[in-house]
């Protein structure tokens, strides 16, 4: 089956940096997406990683480690409008279906 | 804005009655997905259509139903609402038959049955 563990809340301070952590476990791996998701709006993506090791995106990167079920999200120099839930998912099913973790409720206060 | 379409944007209906939600996806792509969230079950995948053909269904009750037109716009059919049925409602949308990539969301329609 597939499960998904995050964090349910973290806080941080403005123009620090967080690493949001998700534990996965999946029958066949095709891949770990992060999204963004402020209350009561769409989720929009932040990254995709299938191989193992880092990436980064501007103040956004991302880390995988397929061996491990295992992936980061860190965000830097936070930022107030960083505030919202961070959601990591992964496909199963093949790649047509996405299954997503409760979410982490990120608070960043000044 | 994604380019994803979702109307209407809040919906309050009675339990028992029937609505469609309706997703217009970006220019271009040819996969809708739906998604449901609510607040003790986080997002879950509903349905996939590409270009017209369902090719995917996850936990889907058999009181919803959906399907893609030619002109790739898709309809969320919910009949029998039950309180529990009260979340946001999710379409997303991509070029690729998979998601293996980035999938764009809409806004949402926030659906209470009451």
């Amino acid at each position: 089956g597939q499960n998904i563990d995050q964090p349910t809340e973290m806080t941080a301070t403005e123009g620090a940096i967080v690493q949001i952590n998700c534990t996965y476990q999946t029958s066949g791996f095709n891949g770990l997406f992060w999204y963004q998701q402020h209350a009561g709006e769409a989720p929009t993506f932040l990254s995709y990683n299938v191989l193992d090791g880092l990436e980064e995106k501007g103040r956004f990167s991302s880390f995988l480690s397929r061996s491990k079920g295992y992936s980061y999200l860190l965000l830097k120099e936070l930022q107030m409008k960083d505030s919202a839930s961070y959601l990591c998912a992964v496909p199963y099913g093949g790649y047509n279906k996405l299954i997503f973790g409760a979410g982490t409720r990120l608070a960043v206060h000044p | 804005d994604s380019g994803v379409t979702q109307t209407p944007k809040h919906l309050i209906t009675a339990t028992g009655q029937r609505v469609t939600l309706r997703c217009s996806p970006r220019s271009g792509d040819l996969s809708v997905y739906w998604y449901q969230q609510s607040l003790d079950q986080g997002l879950q995948f509903l349905i996939q259509y590409y270009n017209g053909e369902e090719r995917a269904k996850g936990n889907i009750l058999e009181r919803f139903s959906a399907q893609q037109f030619p002109d790739l716009h898709s309809e969320l059919n919910l009949s029998s609402l039950e309180l529990g049925d009260s979340a946001l409602y999710f379409c997303a949308s991509s070029v690729a038959d998979s998601q293996d990539g980035e999938a764009f969301f809409g806004q949402g329609t926030r659906l209470t049955v009451v």
